[in-house]
């Protein structure tokens, strides 16, 4: 079965600082990859998505992600954080090809940003 | 447009209770989904409809849980009688036919007690 690794629960960094959020999944056919971002008292936003075509993708607020395939790896990442960036992430992978299969989440990210 | 909304945001009761928690999608948006996020877990799914036809239910996690979604537009999701562990942020999503990205409500956050 499907899953998705999100190891870090819990992240602060500076404000200005860089950002790595990890995910990693398990799946048997290449996947879609999603980033979704929750602030706090609001629903979940995509960040940035990942299909086909140039493993590295640029999403809104200035964050991009990279999918490796041999790593089964899809990082979040951001060269500059700003305070607004505290909400929680979630990775989620869903089905290639077949558009309308639910997504299947990780754990999600806590990001704290001090200043 | 308007997007994906959920009614209400915030519900408080007491288990054994029964609630019903709203959902209306995106307009035109075929598929509409539920997941659930218990305290501290990954946000899991409960199910999908195709209109008003369910497509997946897989996910639901016990038959105290009833969701339809009337003429494929708004949905809901009635949980009687409700436990302690009912206890989450209940989302919705939906999306067009085909289309791999999920639009997601603000959730509603359900407390048990």
């Amino acid at each position: 079965a499907q899953s998705v690794t999100q190891p870090d629960i819990h992240i602060t960094v500076s404000e200005g600082a860089s950002l790595e959020l990890r995910c990693n999944y398990s799946y048997g056919a290449t996947p879609y990859l999603f980033w979704y971002v929750q602030s706090p008292g609001q629903g979940l936003q995509l960040l940035l998505k990942y299909f086909s075509g140039d493993t590295l993708v640029q999403g809104i607020k200035g964050f991009e992600a990279e999918f490796k395939r041999s790593q089964s790896s899809f990082n979040l990442r951001k060269p500059s954080v700003h305070w607004s960036d505290a909400a929680e992430y979630f990775c989620a992978v869903g089905l290639y090809n077949s558009g309308n299969t639910p997504l299947v989440f990780g754990k999600g990210t806590r990001l704290s940003v001090i200043a | 447009e308007a997007g994906v909304t959920q009614f209400p945001s915030h519900s408080v009761i007491e288990k054994g209770q029964t609630v019903t928690l709203r959902c209306d999608p995106i307009s035109g948006h075929d598929n509409l989904y539920w997941y659930r996020r218990v305290m501290g877990k990954e946000i899991k799914f409960l199910l999908h409809f195709v209109k008003e036809s369910k497509q997946d239910e897989s996910g639901m996690p016990n038959n105290r849980f009833l969701a339809e979604r009337t003429g494929g537009t708004y949905s809901t999701l009635k949980v009687q009688p409700a436990e302690l562990e009912d206890s989450g942020v209940y989302f919705c999503a939906s999306s067009p036919q085909g289309y791999a990205e999920a639009f997601f409500g603000q959730g509603t956050r359900l407390t048990v007690v």
